[in-house]
């Protein structure tokens, strides 16, 4: 399989424990970006990365969050210091440059459950 | 800023009756317009995308939409439902323009049910 891959698909933690979360995009695509979606939402953007630089974050990614792509190709998503309302499934998904107009193609998905 | 509003959050059709999904979008330039299908437990898999080529956009499983500009619409529809479409769909906006980085702005979602 070729897809997009996240591990863990699930990850139950108290608040307060740091979680880090990892995805392998598809290995040609060079632009590679992070969602958060919680119940009965659409995604949310997070953060975006075109090989190993990061070069957009929302104002979602507080301070607590941080991401990275260190070889331009698997990313992590670490969480410090977690917070009930960190409970959310983390989506990644990569596309190849060219434009925005590139379909994305989405991993499973971790869903984080902070108890 | 871009959005994009997805009308009813719930939708249930008959097997075989016509699907209406819809959405409206906002954006100050011409955006680039998705439509993804979620199952659950499972990652987003893009039906169709509009990028100008055709205002009438065909997709996988028997889906299209139509872009219309005038209404700032991109309504997602299937002639005959299947019980296999109920999954959660969901409309999105992506900004054009050097520079940008292509990330989604999604709607809220719409369920879709398909009855027997």
């Amino acid at each position: 399989d070729t897809g997009v891959s996240q591990d863990p698909r699930h990850k139950i933690t108290k608040r307060g424990q740091n979680v880090t979360f990892r995805c392998d995009p598809i290995s040609e695509h060079n632009r590679l970006y992070w969602y958060r979606q919680t119940l009965g939402q659409g995604p949310e953007f997070l953060t975006y990365f075109q090989n190993e630089a990061q070069l957009e974050k929302s104002r979602l990614l507080s301070d607590r969050f941080s991401a990275e792509r260190p070889k331009g190709s698997f990313s992590t998503l670490e969480i410090q210091r977690t917070e009930q309302g960190d409970s959310a499934m983390y989506l990644c998904a990569s596309s190849l440059a060219g434009g925005p107009g590139n379909e994305q193609f989405f991993g499973p998905g971790t869903r984080l459950t902070v108890l | 800023a871009q959005s994009v509003t997805q009308l009813g959050s719930h939708v249930s059709v008959s097997e075989g009756a016509l699907v209406l999904l819809r959405c409206n979008y906002s954006s100050s330039v011409p955006p680039y317009l998705f439509w993804y299908v979620q199952y659950p437990n499972q990652g987003l898999q893009l039906l169709l995308k509009y990028t100008s080529a055709a205002t009438l956009v065909k997709g996988i499983n028997g889906f299209e939409a139509e872009f219309k500009k005038s209404e700032t619409s991109f309504h997602l529809t299937k002639p005959s439902a299947h019980m296999s479409d109920a999954a959660e769909y969901f409309c999105a906006v992506s900004v054009r323009g050097s520079g940008n980085t292509g990330k989604l702005i999604f709607g809220q979602g719409t369920t879709l049910q398909v009855k027997p």
